[in-house]
Formats: C-alpha cells, sequence, structure tokens
C-alpha cells in the first residue's frame, strides 16, 4: 500500500488558518486523498477526500498537488474544537480499507 | 439515527477469559470494519466485512474472530484473552465495498483492559 508522511505535530492560533501538510509520493493513479481527524478520547471523523481536483465542504477545503505526489488540508478558521489528530489516508479499494499511519497532532492556542 | 453503536464502553478481562464485542449500524452500510488503536498509535485493521455474508482478514487478525450477523451487525469476539490485546476497539461502517470511494463511519469504541 502506498504511504503517507505527515509531520508528528502542528500549533495554530484560534481564528488563523491552518495548512496541514502531507506527502504521498508513490500514489497511484487511482488512489482517492482521505482525511480523517480523531478528537479525545472518540472514533475518527471523516473530513474530506478527492481524487484530482481540489476540494472544498463545510469543514475544510483540500488541496491537491498537480503531481498528486503531496496535498494540504486548509482548516480556514481554526477554532479550539479544532484540536485533534488529523489521519492523511490513501484510500486504495479494494474493501474501502483504510489504513491509518501516526497523522498529525493539531494544537490550537487562545 | 444512531450512526455506528458499540457496546461495552469499557470492559476489564483476565488473562485467558472470552469475550464478544458488539457493533451495530443503522445507516444501511454494506461493509463493516474493526479497528484496534493502541496508545499514541494509528488505526489497526483487524478483520472487515465488505458486504453481508463475507468476512476478510486485515492487518492483525490473530488472535480475533468475526461474524457478520446480519447487515447492521459485525460482531468481535476475542477467545482467550492476552495482555496485548489491551487498547481501544473501534467499529466502522461504509456504504458499499469496491473501487468507490465512501467515507467511513466510526462509533464511540471499546476501551479493553487485559490483566
Amino acid at each position: 500500500d502506498a504511504k503517507t508522511t505527515q509531520p508528528n505535530s502542528m500549533e495554530s492560533n484560534e481564528e488563523e488558518p491552518v495548512h496541514l501538510p502531507c506527502n504521498h509520493s508513490t500514489i497511484s493513479g487511482t488512489d482517492y486523498i482521505h482525511w480523517y481527524r480523531q478528537l479525545p478520547s472518540q472514533g475518527p471523523e471523516y473530513v474530506i477526500h478527492g481524487l484530482t481536483s481540489n476540494v472544498n465542504n463545510r469543514m475544510a477545503s483540500l488541496a491537491i498537488a498537480e503531481d498528486r505526489k503531496s496535498s494540504t488540508l486548509i482548516l480556514h478558521r481554526a477554532t479550539l474544537r479544532d484540536a485533534a489528530v488529523y489521519y492523511c489516508i490513501l484510500y486504495t479499494g479494494g474493501g474501502n480499507k483504510l489504513t491509518f499511519g501516526t497523522g498529525t497532532q493539531l494544537k490550537v492556542e487562545l | 439515527n444512531a450512526g455506528v453503536t458499540q457496546t461495552p464502553k469499557f470492559q476489564v478481562l483476565k488473562t485467558g477469559q472470552s469475550m464478544t464485542l458488539q457493533c451495530a449500524q443503522d445507516m444501511n452500510h454494506n461493509s463493516m470494519y474493526w479497528y484496534r488503536q493502541d496508545p499514541g498509535m494509528g488505526l489497526r485493521l483487524i478483520y472487515y466485512s465488505a458486504s453481508e455474508g463475507t468476512t476478510d482478514k486485515g492487518e492483525v487478525p490473530n488472535g480475533y474472530n468475526v461474524s457478520r450477523l446480519n447487515k447492521r451487525e459485525f460482531s468481535l469476539r476475542l477467545e482467550s484473552a492476552a495482555p496485548s490485546q489491551t487498547s481501544v476497539y473501534f467499529c466502522a461502517s461504509t456504504q458499499r465495498g469496491g473501487r468507490s470511494s465512501y467515507e467511513q463511519y466510526f462509533g464511540p469504541g471499546t476501551r479493553l483492559t487485559v490483566t
């Protein structure tokens, strides 16, 4: 399975935008890029996914590099409730299995 | 909709005891999954069921069995619990299998300690 690389942790101030990077240099042409987040003591929560084009939803935006070897999750205005571990995952089909790495711990400060 | 529910929320077992973790979803999803999460780690797939009547091994299946009882329910059984199985267990479901890309919905987790 293709792997992803994320920073272990990032910090942000409340109300500021946050850009969470993910590298996936071995991505195949049909792999979707998924982002999930996990709030403390909860199960993971779907955030967004995309294939080639940038995507927006009510939670976040996903910017995908033209060569698809990297992507960035954008939280437009971080709040304290956005403090979580964010996972970048390549969705390789075959039963819709997700392979989680260790993710990025996002800390949001006042 | 309750989404994905798991029982129990917490459990303490002694080494060698058995138990079944229950999972149910009310979203009419075809595929269901069991993951475990050890402290400071990401989730690892134990077993999954792409559709009713099928189950397949994931990354860490040893020591576990599963049953897809019907479309709604997917249970995980520990036949002889070991301390290495101390973990948080998450159940998830998604709309369908194959290469279609759909989000997974996760339950709140079961925190299991084996002494």
